[in-house]
């Protein structure tokens, strides 16, 4: 199965201030179809997880642009901008291109 | 609009097996290129992928859990039911059951479920 790893695995951040996520996987998530099967997710405190990007920078319905991907292959990036009280959870990474998904081990973002 | 719940017993002895169902309303799992995929999360711990079902009725599962996990759907329920053998205390977790659109993107997640496994 395809491995993702992610770091940091915690980070704390001031409000108003850029934050970056990492995210590498062990086998390359470009497919055939010419698409790079990359997601990101994030589970606010107490909350089922949210999608935020898809296919490594495609913005989800209703995120963000403070929110942005990027990335090939095997690695990406989840950048916030500005990042703002609200955004405190945990970020996922999570590859789609084999048939059996796998999720990255989570990044935990707390505001200082 | 869209919902998904998931239901089933909060509390299992070790060997015995679980099922899970999850109701989905605001659409129908016969929708073209849509699906639900199974998520389980132990308590403080990471998301942790187990299966997904296809509106064409392709099954995929975890390869830890695969000999253990079956996936199926009654479209005319909408329910799609997971079921897991021979239980043990590590498979306690929250299970969550969420809508996959265009093949790909897990796009609205039910709120889960608390398993936990315990005689």
């Amino acid at each position: 199965d395809i491995v993702m790893t992610q770091t940091p695995l915690s980070l704390s951040v001031t409000p108003g201030q850029p934050a970056s996520i990492s995210c590498k996987s062990s086998q390359s998530l470009l497919h055939s179809d010419g698409k790079t099967y990359l997601y990101w997710y994030l589970q606010k405190p107490g909350q089922s997880p949210q999608l935020l990007i898809y296919e490594v920078s495609s913005r989800f319905s209703g995120v963000p642009d403070r929110f942005s991907g990027s990335g090939s292959g095997t690695d990406f990036t989840l950048k916030i901008s500005r990042v703002e009280a609200e955004d405190v959870g945990v970020y996922y990474c999570m590859q789609g291109i084999h048939l059996r998904w796998t999720f990255g081990q989570g990044t935990k973002v707390e505001i200082k | 609009q869209v919902t998904l719940k998931e239901s089933g017993p909060v509390l299992v002895k070790p060997t015995e097996t679980l099922t899970l169902t999850c109701t989905v309303s605001g659409f129908s799992l016969s929708n073209a290129r849509m699906g639900v995929s199974w998520i389980r999360q132990p308590p403080g711990k990471a998301l942790e992928w187990l299966a997904h079902i296809f509106s064409n009725d392709e099954k995929s599962y975890s390869t830890s859990l695969k000999s253990r996990l079956t996936i199926s759907k009654d479209t005319s329920k909408s329910q799609v039911v997971l079921t897991m053998t021979n239980m043990d205390p590590v498979d306690t977790a929250t299970y969550y059951c969420a809508r996959i659109l265009r093949w790909e993107l897990l796009d609205y997640w039910g709120q889960g479920t608390l398993v936990t496994v315990s005689s």
